[in-house]
């Protein structure tokens, strides 16, 4: 079974400034692929940013960015220039090909102006 | 609306009754997933299903709940006898065939149980 952990239950960053939130996870599958997702307080599931585990280079989205490691399984995310907009829940997520996604338990992070 | 729909997105019932969420996926896509999303936690699969087959429920309670996606229609996941700790968010997402960029989940706005 694959699991996914984020140890950090919550984060803050002052407004423009850079921000990365932490996530491992373990899995015996070798193609599979890893995402974030924002939920804002409307709780919407909105996705950030997708990445294929056969690729080695890191995704890119605008603000967002990976520094997605294989051998390690770390997935992590980082927000350049922080925005107000940017406060919410994220999760990090882990899907097998035409599978289920397995989320972890989520961030909260706070932008502050 | 191009997106993945859900109705109604907040839903009262008394225990005993039941509940049905309805999920109508984004336009050409054929694979539907549900979540549920209990207070202050993340969201835990319930089941995935294709058109007219259940492809994956090991997520779903044994007992109360079910889910088809028929060949017309929406995605409706039943509860029967609800129980407060039924309250939650469901949230539906769905996916398209093939492999790749077709495979990414995306998701409604979520349905609000909640069991008085």
């Amino acid at each position: 079974a694959q699991t996914v952990t984020q140890s950090q239950p919550e984060m803050s960053v002052q407004e423009a400034e850079t921000v990365t939130l932490s996530c491992t996870y373990d899995t015996s599958e070798s193609d599979y692929y890893l995402f974030w997702y924002k939920q804002p307080p409307s709780r919407q599931m909105i996705l950030v940013i997708r990445q294929e585990a056969y690729k080695q280079q890191n995704a890119t989205e605008n603000r967002f960015s990976v520094n997605f490691q294989k051998a390690a399984k770390s997935f992590s995310l980082k927000i350049s220039d922080s925005q107000l907009g940017d406060a919410a829940m994220y999760f990090c997520a882990f899907m097998r090909a035409n599978s289920k996604l397995t989320f972890g338990k989520g961030i909260t992070l706070s932008v502050r102006p | 609306n191009a997106g993945v729909m859900q109705n109604p997105r907040h839903l009262v019932r008394r225990r005993g009754q039941e509940a049905r969420l309805r999920c109508s996926p984004m336009k050409g896509h054929s694979h539907v997933y549900w979540y549920r999303q209990l207070p202050e936690e993340g969201l835990k699969f319930m089941v995935y299903l294709q058109k007219e087959n259940i492809i994956d429920e090991s997520g779903m309670p044994k007992e109360r709940f079910s889910a088809e996606f028929p060949k017309e229609g929406p995605s409706i996941l039943r509860i029967q006898q609800v129980v407060r700790g039924d309250s939650a968010a469901y949230f539906c997402a769905s996916s398209g065939r093939g492999t790749g960029v077709q495979e990414t989940q995306y998701f409604g706005p979520g349905t609000r149980l909640l069991v008085l």
